[in-house]
């Protein structure tokens, strides 16, 4: 079945360093790729996502592109924020329903 | 635009206690969908509707019911409480079912602990 696999957290970085936290994916066919944020509190929200091969996903400076060749959708940010810090998941679906990854928490210390 | 409307926040119950946590959400959506959150687990589906009427199981449907009778409400129905029930509960919904890029609303969840 379909599956998310994201690097384990907590990542803790300083303001203005750059972010990666890598995603893989295994799906039968051929998924869509998500990338929410969850700020304490609240619910998740959309960050960014791409619907097919090579397309690049982009949202607040954030970034992934989706790479079928490597089943991947690293996410990525140049610079980050203290209000970046929040818990970001990966997710897929396909003709059926979201499957998500296990969670990653970012913590960007000033 | 109040999006994806879940009650209440918080609740505890005691063990074999029943409850409802309640969703409704006023952006048209045919889609609905019950998620858990544990830690280190990520999001697990619980149940889901594509539409008024219908429901299916998801991936931990056991110890919960759903029922769909309009396109804005879908309610979660505990029947027993267990301790293992313990969890951030989410209510999430799209424009359809999530193939083909469509992403899902979520609402900001119902933290339940039984004891």
């Amino acid at each position: 079945g379909n599956s998310v696999t994201q690097m384990e957290g907590p990542v803790t970085l300083s303001e203005e360093a750059f972010l990666t936290i890598n995603c893989t994916y295994t799906a039968t066919g051929y998924p869509s790729l998500f990338w929410y944020v969850q700020y304490p509190g609240e619910g998740l929200q959309l960050l960014l996502k791409a619907t097919k091969a090579d397309d690049k996903g982009s949202n607040k400076g954030f970034e992934a592109t989706y790479r079928k060749e490597t089943t991947s959708f690293h996410l990525e940010k140049g610079s980050v924020q203290v209000s970046d810090s929040a818990v970001y998941f990966c997710a897929l679906s396909d003709v059926g329903d979201m499957r998500f990854g296990a969670g990653t928490r970012l913590t960007v210390k000033p | 635009n109040a999006g994806v409307t879940q009650t209440p926040k918080f609740q505890v119950l005691k063990t074999g206690q029943s409850m409802t946590l309640q969703c409704a959400q006023d952006m048209n959506h045919e889609y609905m969908s019950w998620y858990r959150q544990d830690p280190g687990m990520g999001l697990r589906l619980i149940h889901y509707s594509v539409g008024a009427g219908i429901t299916d199981q998801g991936e931990v449907p056991n110890g919960y019911n759903v029922s769909r009778s309009t396109t804005e409400d879908f309610p979660l129905r505990l029947l027993s409480a267990a301790p293992s029930q313990t969890s951030v509960y989410f209510c999430a919904s799209s424009y359809i079912r999530t193939g083909g890029g469509s992403p899902l609303h979520f609402g900001n969840g119902t933290r339940l602990t039984v004891t």
